[in-house]
């Protein structure tokens, strides 16, 4: 398996403020992911990666940035959390373009209060 | 755009064979993905077909007809440990540069 960490695991914030999901890989895939999954929709896209400053939007992008400097690090930011953005937040890398075998990591539970 | 259609539920009795279908859109096709995930963990890849047919992987099969726009997931001599939800996904057809869309995922209920 690909060695993916997610941080926090687990985080429980307040209506308006602003939080910060990172995922780090160490295998150096150019592609990575942040997925969000809640009960009867599956796992949704919010925003991907193809490149070290390299971005683009998903399904669900609004209400959340991305920014990645680095090659191994992908960070996800809820600008203004909403009770709406209560959700497991799965990062997930890649390696070639047709790849089609995507690594998941062990997911960030988020509760917005 | 893509959509996918899974069934919601499944339950299958220890030792038989489940079959788990799903049916897709896209505007272009790079093949059809499944993924396992049990409660509480992250999703793991388990199949690919990017050609139509069946692909084996000791008790799971994965089949495709890319003219039916349709493929399954076979378990076999199910166990209690597969209890877990099953997603099938399709790359945005737009190019292959492009990430996995997923399906809204199957629970498989194994039961004694």
């Amino acid at each position: 398996d690909a060695g993916i960490t997610q941080s926090p695991r687990h985080k429980v914030t307040e209506t308006g403020t602003p939080v910060t999901l990172r995922c780090h890989q160490t295998e150096n895939h150019r592609y990575m992911y942040w997925y969000r999954q809640d009960p009867g929709h599956g796992l949704r896209l919010i925003h991907y990666s193809y490149g070290v400053k390299d971005t683009d939007k998903g399904e669900v992008s609004d209400g959340y940035s991305v920014s990645r400097s680095k090659t191994e690090d992908f960070l996800l930011t809820l600008e203004s959390a909403t009770s709406s953005q209560t959700s497991v937040y799965f990062c997930a890398t890649g390696g070639t373009r047709l790849q089609e075998t995507q690594y998941f990591g062990p997911g960030t539970r988020l509760l917005v209060l | 755009g893509q959509s996918l259609e899974q069934p919601s539920e499944v339950t299958a009795v220890e030792g038989a064979i489940v079959q788990i279908n799903c049916t897709y859109q896209t505007s272009g096709f790079y093949g059809l993905s499944w993924y396992q995930q049990h409660d509480g963990g992250a999703p793991t890849f388990l199949s690919y077909n990017g050609l139509d047919g069946l692909e084996e992987t000791g008790r799971f099969s994965s089949f495709l007809s890319r003219s039916d726009s349709y493929g399954y997931l076979l378990l076999q001599e199910l166990q209690m440990k597969d209890s877990a939800s099953y997603f099938c996904a399709v790359r945005d057809g737009r190019s292959g540069n492009t990430p996995l869309v997923f399906g809204k995922g199957t629970r498989l209920s194994v039961i004694a």
